[in-house]
C-alpha cells in the first residue's frame, strides 16, 4: 500500500521567512496530492491541493511542486505570518480512489 | 450548515463500555471515511465506504464495526473499549470517483477511555 513520509516533523520560523515541508510517497499509481492544515483542536482543513498532470500549483503565498519521478511533492509558504502556525499534513491517493494517505504531519511555528 | 457532522464532539467512558459515534454529511459525496488521530497527531485511516460499502479496513480490531444506513451517514461502534482507543475520530466525506477531490472532515470526536 500507500507510504507517505514527512519532514521536518517540526519547524521554527521567523515571521516573514519561508517554510518549506517535504513529502515522498512510494505508489507510482497515487495522482491527487492535497495539503491539510490543522490548527489546535480544529478540524484538518484543505488549502491546496495537485494532480499529477502538473507540476506545481500556486495560490497567494502557498504553493506546492510536484516532481513524478522522484516521487516528491513540496509545499512552500512564503512571507509566513503567526496565523499560519499549525499542524500541516500531506496526503497521497490513487484515482477514483478510496484512501487518502497522510503523512505524519509538520508542526510549523512562526515567531514574532 | 455543516457540511460533516459528527457527534459527540466528546466521550468519556470507562474501560470495557460499548460506544457509538454518529457521522453524516449533506455534501453529495459517495465516500465516507473514518480516521484515527492519536497523541502524536498521526492521522491513520481506518475504514473507507463507498455509496455504503466497505472498501477499506485497514487492520481495525473486530472491536471496531462501521455502519452505513445510506451513502450520506456512517457510523462507528466500539465494543470493550480498551485504554488504547483513547485518541480523536475524525470522520470525513469525498467525492472519489472519477477524481478525487477535497476530503472534508467532521469536527472530530475526542474520545477518552478510563
Amino acid at each position: 500500500g500507500e507510504n507517505v513520509e514527512q519532514h521536518p516533523s517540526t519547524l521554527s520560523v521567523q515571521e516573514g521567512d519561508s517554510a518549506v515541508i517535504k513529502c515522498t510517497y512510494s505508489d507510482s499509481a497515487s495522482n491527487y496530492f492535497p495539503w491539510y492544515k490543522q490548527e489546535l483542536g480544529k478540524r484538518p482543513q484543505l488549502i491546496i491541493d495537485i494532480r499529477s498532470n502538473v507540476g506545481e500549483k500556486k495560490d497567494q503565498r502557498i504553493a506546492v511542486t510536484l516532481n513524478k519521478t522522484a516521487k516528491h511533492f513540496s509545499l512552500h509558504i512564503t512571507e509566513t505570518q503567526p496565523e499560519d502556525s499549525a499542524v500541516y499534513f500531506c496526503a497521497a491517493s490513487t484515482g477514483g480512489g478510496n484512501k487518502l494517505t497522510f503523512g505524519t504531519g509538520t508542526q510549523l511555528k512562526v515567531e514574532l | 450548515d455543516t457540511a460533516v457532522s459528527q457527534t459527540p464532539k466528546y466521550l468519556v467512558t470507562q474501560m470495557g463500555n460499548d460506544k457509538s459515534i454518529k457521522c453524516e454529511q449533506n455534501l453529495g459525496h459517495d465516500t465516507m471515511y473514518w480516521y484515527k488521530q492519536d497523541s502524536k497527531k498521526f492521522l491513520k485511516i481506518m475504514f473507507s465506504y463507498n455509496n455504503k460499502e466497505l472498501i477499506i479496513n485497514e487492520t481495525v480490531p473486530n472491536r471496531f464495526s462501521p455502519k452505513s444506513p445510506d451513502k450520506a451517514h456512517l457510523n462507528l461502534h466500539i465494543n470493550s473499549l480498551e485504554l488504547g482507543d483513547s485518541a480523536v475520530y475524525f470522520c470525513a466525506s469525498s467525492q472519489a470517483a472519477p477524481l478525487n477531490t477535497e476530503a472534508f472532515f467532521g469536527q472530530g470526536t475526542r474520545l477518552t477511555v478510563v
